[in-house]
């Protein structure tokens, strides 16, 4: 059973352009979970996914930050016009129902903005 | 809102020896979970282990333990016999019981450092 799967790994981009996070959430998971971490800081949860619902936003900034969990595919991510203060590490979680019980995360995403 | 905190940026033990990494958190909520997460270089978020604050009796996962007290809002992580596989960063979470939206309250962390 693959654990949840986040790609890629590192992604480079330029002011300006859009970023897509990708994550595929454990085998039989229908809850998704976004986190930002910015260099020397915990994670700050932004958002929480069912499939085709956005339960909870309210830590996702309104402007250039959208989010999705269609009913087939993974979740994404999507950060249009990135600046350089996007620049961070996010990682998806996602578990069966909601997180009282165990989270997984996936491995993260670093998205360096030059 | 909740808040966690980790007021130890880092720590420092010798190989074998057992250290405690401290946690306290902000909470209205009467009834709620509580977690260690373990980050090594590689960034992959590991559980080490889990509270319901509704249990009184401390979890413990083989070397590590927690010292949960309820009433300071206190939650500490005391990992014996520590070894050079347990550096890394260790990351105190808070998560309310009601419904699991806002996910996890994540303190800033604390880097363990294994002396050998």
């Amino acid at each position: 059973n693959a654990g949840v799967m986040q790609n890629p790994r590192h992604l480079v981009r330029r002011r300006g352009q859009e970023a897509r996070l990708r994550c595929s959430p454990m085998k039989g998971h229908s809850h998704v979970y976004w986190y930002r971490q910015l260099p020397e800081e915990g994670l700050k949860f932004m958002v929480y996914l069912q499939k085709e619902n956005i339960i909870d936003e309210s830590g996702m900034p309104k402007e250039r930050f959208s989010a999705e969990f269609p009913k087939e595919g993974p979740s994404i991510l999507r950060i249009q016009q990135v600046v350089r203060g996007d620049s961070a590490a996010y990682f998806c979680a996602s578990s069966p129902e909601n997180m009282n019980t165990e989270a997984f995360f996936g491995q993260g995403t670093r998205l360096t903005v030059v | 809102a909740q808040t966690v905190t980790q007021s130890q940026p880092e720590m420092s033990v010798q190989e074998a020896e057992t250290v405690t990494l401290s946690c306290t958190y902000d909470t209205s909520e009467s009834d709620y979970y509580l977690f260690w997460y373990k980050q090594p270089p590689s960034r992959q978020m590991i559980l080490v282990i889990r509270q319901e604050a509704y249990k009184q009796q401390n979890a413990t996962e083989n070397r590590f333990s927690v010292n949960f007290q309820k009433a300071a809002k206190s939650f500490s992580l005391k990992i014996s016999d520590s070894q050079l596989g347990d550096a890394a960063m260790y990351f105190c979470a808070y998560l309310g019981r009601g419904g699991g939206a806002d996910g996890l309250t994540f303190g800033k962390g604390t880097h363990l450092i294994i002396q050998p």
